[in-house]
């Protein structure tokens, strides 16, 4: 079967850091992404990880460890406008497959 | 100038209707898909075409028949429309299937049956 799992919701405070995690098991691994939706919109791509490591944009970095199946995506001096939910998303062969979505919150 | 378009971006109908949501995508890509999104806000592949072909046909009911009539457009049509239809249905397209830069997705048909 194939199991991609975020927290369902978190909250955090203007400027500050926040993590969300991703634990997949997937009967295929190409690739993670990150996706970003705003209420009433399409989802928008934020970051690909294929290999081990951290990738770095801007505010915005993931982290990819394939022997674990765990991503994580950082979110650095937040702000009102990153207010979304956060979706996971696994390449399985010719296809992707999303996790449920971490709803994030950020107040003053 | 929009990358995926779809239409409409509302659809109410009554159940038993039959009904179609457009998607066009100008940036030459080789592959579209639709999503459905249901209330949870859980993204599931529903279908893929790559050039015209269906590649991906995920355990969705046959009352669902999508139309690739060129690469460039992928339509979807339901029958017999239920509640349980009820969802935001999004177009995406990629090239050569997924890629560095993953899909690129229209704005969503919120299609609301009653």
């Amino acid at each position: 079967g194939q199991n991609i799992d975020q927290p369902t919701e978190m909250t955090a405070t203007e400027g500050a850091i926040v993590q969300i995690n991703c634990t997949y098991q997937t009967s295929g691994f190409n690739g993670l992404f990150w996706y970003q939706q705003h209420a009433g919109e399409a989802p928008t791509f934020l970051s690909y990880n294929v290999l081990d490591g951290l990738e770095e944009k801007g505010r915005f970095s993931s982290f990819l460890s394939r022997s674990k199946g765990y991503s994580y995506l950082l979110l650095k001096e937040l702000q009102m406008k990153d207010s979304a939910s956060y979706l996971c998303a696994v390449i399985n062969t010719d296809k992707l497959i999303f996790g449920t979505g971490t709803r994030l919150q950020v107040f003053p | 100038d929009t990358a995926v378009s779809q239409t409409p971006k509302y659809l109410v109908t009554q159940m038993g209707n039959d009904k179609s949501i457009k998607c066009e995508q100008n940036l030459g890509h080789d592959t579209m898909y639709w999503y459905k999104q249901d209330s949870k806000k859980f993204l599931k592949i529903m279908f893929s075409y790559n050039n015209k072909e269906l590649i991906i046909n995920e355990t969705v009911p046959n009352r669902f028949s999508p139309k690739s009539p060129d690469k460039a457009h992928l339509n979807l049509h339901i029958n017999s429309l239920e509640l349980g239809d009820s969802a935001v249905y999004f177009c995406a397209s990629s090239q050569e299937g997924p890629s560095s830069y993953g899909y690129t997705f229209g704005s969503g048909t919120r299609l609301t049956v009653v």
